[in-house]
């Protein structure tokens, strides 16, 4: 299966700081890679798809970029609803699989 | 809008079995993909199962694969996961998903359920 590998772990930034998460395949995904975003509680929402395309509704402030094995999500400027936890996921192959999660805590 | 609402956790031994439902509602569930993924508590997302539109196809998780059975009715806009010989480390919330439809095609999942928690504890 492929392993998504996501870094770092936790980062740690102020509201209208740069947020630069990292997520790594084992093997190429093409850009069969989609971006979540989890808060305390909530279901997971979709932020990003096909690596970078944004979904209905969310704000300009998160992009992605990346193809193969490395791939980006940037939010330009948090927001104070930001901070959280972000999944990345491939689609690329059965099984499909997420990555391990990066939290973007206030610091 | 559309709505998915799993129902079905709870309490359940182990070696026992349990069966979810997730109730879809907004949208054309005959022309839809259906997934199961759960969370651990304060753990991580997996993605455990995928039935196409018609059930014509599943795909399984392999940590699964054989215990669980993902079906769906779509009569009454309901998709199920059955779960047997249920262990510890099932121990979760469990979402359903609806793969992606319009510009964004194919096994991403675009509206996830509120999550149902199952607890395998004797």
């Amino acid at each position: 299966e492929i392993v998504l590998t996501q870094s770092p772990a936790t980062l740690s930034l102020s509201p209208g700081e740069r947020a630069t998460l990292s997520c790594r395949a084992s093997q190429s995904v093409s850009s069969f890679l989609a971006w979540y975003q989890q808060k305390p509680g909530q279901a997971p929402r979709l932020l990003i798809y096909d690596a970078s395309n944004r979904a209905t509704g969310i704000p300009a402030r998160f992009s992605g970029s990346g193809s193969g094995t490395d791939f980006t999500l940037t939010i330009s400027s948090l927001e104070p609803e930001d901070f959280a936890v972000y999944y990345c996921q491939q689609r690329s192959d059965w099984p499909l699989t997420f990555g391990g999660g990066t939290k973007v805590e206030i610091q | 809008q559309v709505h998915l609402v799993e129902s079905g956790g709870g309490v359940v031994q182990p070696g026992r079995s349990l069966t979810l439902s997730c109730a879809a509602s907004g949208f054309t569930f005959t022309n839809s993909g259906m997934h199961w993924v759960r969370q651990p508590p304060g753990k991580g997302l997996e993605w455990l199962a995928v039935i196409w539109h018609d059930g014509s196809t599943k795909y399984y998780a392999d940590s699964v694969q054989g215990r669980f059975t993902i079906s769906r009715d779509n009569s009454k806009n309901t998709l199920f996961l059955q779960m047997d010989s249920l262990r510890a480390e099932d121990t979760a919330v469990y979402y359903c998903a609806r793969s992606c439809a319009g510009d964004c095609f194919g096994a991403f999942f675009d509206y996830w359920g509120q999550g149902t928690l199952v607890t395998v504890s004797s």
